[in-house]
């Protein structure tokens, strides 16, 4: 088993272009989300979803968009980016009492 | 004032002390989760609570629904141990967390 995978591990965007981060799990999760990890200010949920065609705001949603269209992947877009969207990006999924994260995308918007 | 707060933010041990870290939490939750960020970057999954304590090896974690308040405990720390502990709390899938307690233990 994989577990959970991240792509990329690292990424430099110029403000307004667009990507994709992707996150895939082999484990069949129902719960997938999204955080952004930023220095002194821990992680913060920006989406999440409860199974394929669910998803749901979490705190810090805005330029960010997510869709989950199977129960393996669910991707975080960002439409336009900006240098504010600098971070360190987590997927996780869960099941009952355990979380399981990927290892990361490091994301620079310059 | 956030709703999950930490303390202490840093807490350097010598090798086989016993650690605490306490979660304070300002909001209704569902269940209380504690996890482990190494150096790396990587978070591993450690407890998740709803009531009463877990154990697991060295590590204990106790929750106090009426008082909003979780405990982790590290047993004869290690320098192994060492790394940023992360409180979490689950209102219904939306998960807030603490900003974290940077521990080092030292041989």
């Amino acid at each position: 088993n994989a577990g959970v995978t991240q792509t990329p591990k690292f990424q430099v965007l110029k403000t307004g272009q667009s990507m994709t981060l992707q996150c895939a799990q082999d484990m069949n999760h129902e719960y997938m989300s999204w955080y952004r990890q930023d220095p002194g200010m821990g992680l913060r949920l920006i989406h999440y979803s409860v199974g394929a065609g669910i998803t749901d705001q979490g705190e810090v949603p805005n330029g960010y968009n997510v869709s989950r269209s199977t129960t393996e992947d669910f991707p975080l877009r960002l439409l336009s980016a900006a240098p504010s969207q600098t971070s360190v990006y987590f997927c996780a999924t869960s099941w009952g009492a355990e979380q399981y994260f990927g290892p990361g995308t490091r994301l620079t918007v310059t | 004032k956030n709703e999950v707060e930490q303390s202490p933010q840093n807490l350097t041990a010598q090798e086989g002390e016993f650690i605490t870290i306490n979660c304070s939490y300002s909001v209704g939750i569902s269940a209380l989760h504690w996890l482990q960020q190494h150096p790396g970057g990587g978070i591993v999954s450690l407890f998740m609570l709803s009531s009463g304590k877990k154990k697991h090896g060295r590590l204990i974690a106790t929750i106090n629904i009426q008082e909003k308040h979780s405990s982790l405990h590290i047993t004869a720390s290690h320098p192994r141990d060492s790394a940023v502990y992360i409180c979490a709390v689950d209102n219904n899938n939306d998960m807030r967390f603490g900003a974290g307690t940077r521990l080092t233990v030292k041989p």
